[in-house]
């Protein structure tokens, strides 16, 4: 089935170093694909997307990768900060319809003082 | 201030004892969504409204119901609730038709006896 997965659940960094989070996707003709950031506690947050034509796009300190060849994206955070430990998800369009997002089941960022 | 709200953010219940969760925006977006989230699944979607009177199931509807009767709310509804659907639950907007950039609200925790 469609499947949105990650390859470490849990991800340990020392301030100020640049995090890197990946994530495998399956539906290798979805157009769409966006990181959420989720803080204990809370709803998730937009962090960032990416449409399929780019393979990069850059934020404030976010930086999304997207490699169609091996169907994979990556979320890189620069100098990674206290504020940016929480769990990340990654999503895409579903394989039958684009108002649908199917979920990552997450990667948990922790930041070393 | 822009926000997602809902209600109840707790909940404990019986088996089979009707109950609706409450969602709603002020931000005036087209697209809302509703989501559960279990550990170890990430966040798997509902349902969804594309707009008013327009809605569709995502991957995991049954034994749940929604409308979308006015552009701000989208209620969720468990006409009869049953032990595996203790979860938390996240309603969502996005200003677009479709699944981009969605605000999520602070979840409900429901617990089901």
């Amino acid at each position: 089935g469609e499947s949105v997965g990650l390859h470490l659940p849990t991800l340990s960094v020392q301030e100020g170093d640049n995090s890197i989070i990946n994530c495998a996707y399956s539906n290798s003709a979805s157009d769409y694909f966006i990181w959420y950031k989720q803080e204990s506690g809370k709803g998730p947050q937009f962090i960032i997307d990416i449409r399929s034509n780019m393979d990069k796009r850059q934020g404030q300190r976010v930086t999304v990768l997207l490699n169609k060849t091996v169907k994979h994206l990556s979320l890189q955070i620069a100098a990674t900060q206290p504020g940016d430990s929480a769990v990340y998800f990654c999503a895409e369009e579903a394989a039958d319809s684009s108002y649908k997002l199917i979920f990552g089941s997450g990667t948990r960022l922790l930041v070393r003082p | 201030e822009a926000q997602v709200t809902q209600n109840p953010r707790y909940l404990i219940t019986v088996t089979g004892k009707k109950l609706t969760v409450t969602c709603s925006q002020n931000m005036n977006h087209e697209y809302m969504s509703w989501y559960r989230q279990d550990p170890g699944l990430g966040l798997r979607q509902i349902y969804y409204s594309m707009n008013v009177e327009v809605t569709d199931k995502g991957d995991v509807p049954e034994g749940y119901k929604v409308s979308r009767k006015e552009k701000r709310n989208f209620p969720l509804i468990l006409e009869s609730p049953s032990p595996n659907q203790t979860s938390l639950y996240f309603c969502a907007s996005s200003p677009g038709t479709g699944p981009y950039e969605q605000y999520f609200g602070p979840g409900t925790r429901l617990t089901v006896t």
